[in-house]
């Protein structure tokens, strides 16, 4: 069956630290994967996209990977700070958008 | 401009009522999604529209549930004979096309509370 998986437990890092969010998927194919961002109460706010064709992205002090061998995307923050608490989704491209569970990342300083 | 609005942002209901839920999407954009999502969980597709049209609605979780579009604008979401199931967020986007890009832009959806 077609899963995609996020780790539910949450992640919590020290400020400045380097976060790093996983998301793994099996029985898709994947032309792009999308990460977003969601606070509480809050709908999902998009960061970054990766087509399956990039190995990686930037942006500011993010970084998204996309292996499409180990059917694996990493999210990384770097010089991370408690702003950036929230939780972090990953979105495959099928035919519709299909979303993670999320990853909840907590930055205490 | 304006982002996506969802109207009401709260609804508190009881068993058996129904219930609908607005969503006006960012001016132009061609689609638009609804989701649920329960509290401590991932986003549920329930359908999505390409102008008027819904080509998938596979995600609607029974017959009670059902949407409409008009005029290539706003959406109603309609939850007949409501459930404490269905108590949830329900999350509307909208995206300029549907194709290879499609990024979503998120309203900041309606909490629906089921007695």
């Amino acid at each position: 069956s077609q899963k995609i998986e996020q780790n539910s437990e949450a992640l919590n890092i020290q400020e400045g630290k380097t976060a790093t969010l996983t998301c793994n998927y099996t029985n898709y194919s994947p032309a792009y994967l999308q990460w977003y961002r969601q606070d509480p109460g809050r709908g999902p706010v998009f960061l970054l996209l990766i087509r399956e064709n990039e190995k990686e992205k930037r942006k500011e002090r993010l970084k998204v990977t996309f292996d499409t061998t180990l059917k694996q995307s990493l999210f990384h923050i770097t010089a991370s700070q408690p702003a950036d608490s929230a939780t972090y989704l990953c979105a495959l491209n099928t035919d519709k958008l299909i979303f993670g569970t999320g990853t909840r990342l907590q930055v205490f300083p | 401009g304006a982002g996506v609005s969802q109207s009401p942002s709260n609804k508190v209901t009881e068993k058996g009522k129904d219930v609908e839920l607005r969503c006006d999407p960012i001016s132009g954009h061609t689609a638009l999604y609804w989701y649920r999502q329960r509290l401590g969980q991932g986003l549920e597709f329930l359908i999505y529209f390409q102008g008027n049209s819904a080509p998938d609605k596979s995600g609607l979780p029974s017959d009670r549930f059902s949407a409409e579009r008009t005029g290539e604008s706003v959406s109603t979401l309609t939850i007949q004979r409501t459930q404490q199931e269905d108590s949830a967020v329900y999350l509307c986007a909208s995206s300029l096309v549907i194709g290879e890009t499609d990024t979503q832009y998120f309203g900041p959806g309606t909490r629906l509370t089921v007695l």
